[in-house]
């Protein structure tokens, strides 16, 4: 079946330099995906989403790419602070209202 | 706080007992979703209300009875458990199963241990 996946399972950043999390999506037919952030013994918290008809989208710090192209995404952070430790989830939305989410980035913030 | 929660946040419960998870939103959402999150593994979709209308059941074993009294409250009734239905189980509420408005709000999560 389609799947939804990430490149690095975890990636370690310096604070303050900017962090870029992806994920790779194999169904064409997505038309909306979303970033979730899950801090330890939380839920999923929704960052960003973005829908099939742009590229880009913007919130504070934080960017979402798309490349439809190489059915891409990528959830980079800006000046990437200690509370910004979690694990990073995507998920892209099928042509149903079913999420399909990825198995998770952890991303690792050390001074 | 997402204006989604549950209870209890823990469970410890043996291969024989019947416990029920429960799940409230204050978000006036119309859908709601019952997930399964297990280690190095992605989230997997149990079952979806709608208006407290199940619309989705993933082919999950009929130890999981979900329940939907009201828009506002989903439970998860567990009974005859195995150990590896040890999970996280992660409720989410969006405002309906409509196209252009899936963004899925999640609870906590009550981390499940069967013995």
């Amino acid at each position: 079946g389609e799947s939804v996946g990430l490149h690095l399972p975890t990636l370690s950043v310096q604070e303050g330099d900017n962090s870029i999390i992806n994920c790779a999506y194999s169904n064409s037919a997505s038309d909306y995906f979303i970033w979730y952030k899950q801090e330890s013994g939380k839920g999923p918290q929704f960052i960003i989403d973005i829908r099939s008809n742009m590229d880009k989208r913007q919130g504070q710090r934080v960017t979402v790419l798309l490349n439809k192209t190489v059915k891409h995404l990528s959830l980079q952070i800006a000046a990437t602070q200690p509370g910004d430790s979690a694990v990073y989830f995507c998920a892209e939305r099928e042509n149903t209202d079913k999420l399909i989410f990825g198995t998770g980035t952890r991303l690792q913030v050390f001074p | 706080e997402t204006g989604v929660t549950q209870t209890p946040r823990h469970l410890v419960m043996g291969m024989t007992n019947k416990k029920s998870l429960k799940c409230e939103q204050h978000l006036g959402h119309n859908a709601m979703y019952w997930y399964k999150q297990s280690a190095k593994k992605p989230l997997e979709l149990m079952f979806v209300y709608s208006l407290e209308e199940r619309v989705e059941n993933n082919s999950v074993p009929s130890r999981f009875s979900p329940e939907c009294p009201n828009s506002s409250h989903l439970f998860l009734h567990l009974h005859t458990l195995q150990p590896e239905d040890s999970a996280l189980y992660l409720c989410a509420s969006s405002l309906g199963p409509l196209r252009g408005t899936d963004t899925q709000y999640f609870g906590p999560g009550t981390r499940l241990t069967v013995l």
